[in-house]
């Protein structure tokens, strides 16, 4: 079985300010990891994945995440965030098989 | 492709009645998902399907709740009877296998189910 623990419910931050969102995870068998972003009633959107290889993932909107395996932790980071990056942010793992398990979510409200 | 397409979009109705939500999924994508998103409980996994067969359907909260694909191009997700607490949003989602568990999720842009 999976499990993602997302560290923080909600994320005030300011505006131009760097931002980091916690993501631990479990899994009896190999997993692979993905950020997603939800907007005010929409669906959700892929930010970035880790697959395999180098353990710094970059994604879309300046995002990037580094994968830790000892740690077992999927932190989502940006330097500098902007008002648009209000919104819910998911982590998530999916096995092999394709099962998907998500966090409970991270609310990030970026204020001026 | 116009993404994967859900409907309705809304959907209010009053409790004891059946509710069908559809979903298209992207062509070509092999795998599809539907889930479930409320304040309470977050996003919860609903079932999944690969290649039209259920693989896992142990999110699926009671046999009130059934899904079906009979193809690679439609699915539905039916609740008989509704209850107030099966309001939530649903949203169906398709991937694409291959490196199978390696590709992203694409999201519809959900229901929105309030049973009365």
């Amino acid at each position: 079985a999976q499990s993602v623990t997302q560290l923080d419910s909600q994320v005030p931050v300011f505006e131009e300010a760097p931002v980091e969102l916690r993501c631990n995870y479990s899994s009896s068998v190999s997993v692979y990891l993905f950020w997603y972003v939800q907007y005010p009633n929409q669906g959700l959107q892929l930010l970035l994945k880790y697959l395999s290889g180098s353990t710094l993932v970059k994604g879309i909107n300046g995002f990037e995440a580094e994968f830790n395996k000892s740690q077992t932790s999927f932190h989502l980071r940006k330097p500098s965030v902007h008002i648009s990056d209000t919104a819910e942010y998911f982590c998530a793992v999916r096995t092999n098989a394709g099962k998907s398990t998500f966090g409970d979510g991270t609310t990030l409200t970026v204020k001026p | 492709d116009a993404g994967v397409i859900q409907s309705p979009r809304h959907e209010v109705t009053e409790m004891g009645q059946e509710v069908t939500l559809r979903c298209k999924p992207i062509s070509g994508h092999d795998y599809l998902f539907w889930y479930r998103q409320t304040m309470m409980r977050g996003l919860e996994l609903l079932i999944y399907f690969n290649n039209n067969v259920p693989i896992d359907d142990s999110g699926m909260p009671e046999d009130r709740f059934s899904a079906k694909m009979p193809n690679a191009s439609f699915s539905t997700l039916k609740i008989q009877p509704s209850e107030p607490r099966d309001s939530a949003v649903y949203f169906c989602a398709s991937s694409l296998g291959g490196l199978a568990g390696s590709n992203e999720q694409f999201f519809g842009p959900g229901t929105r189910l309030t049973v009365l």
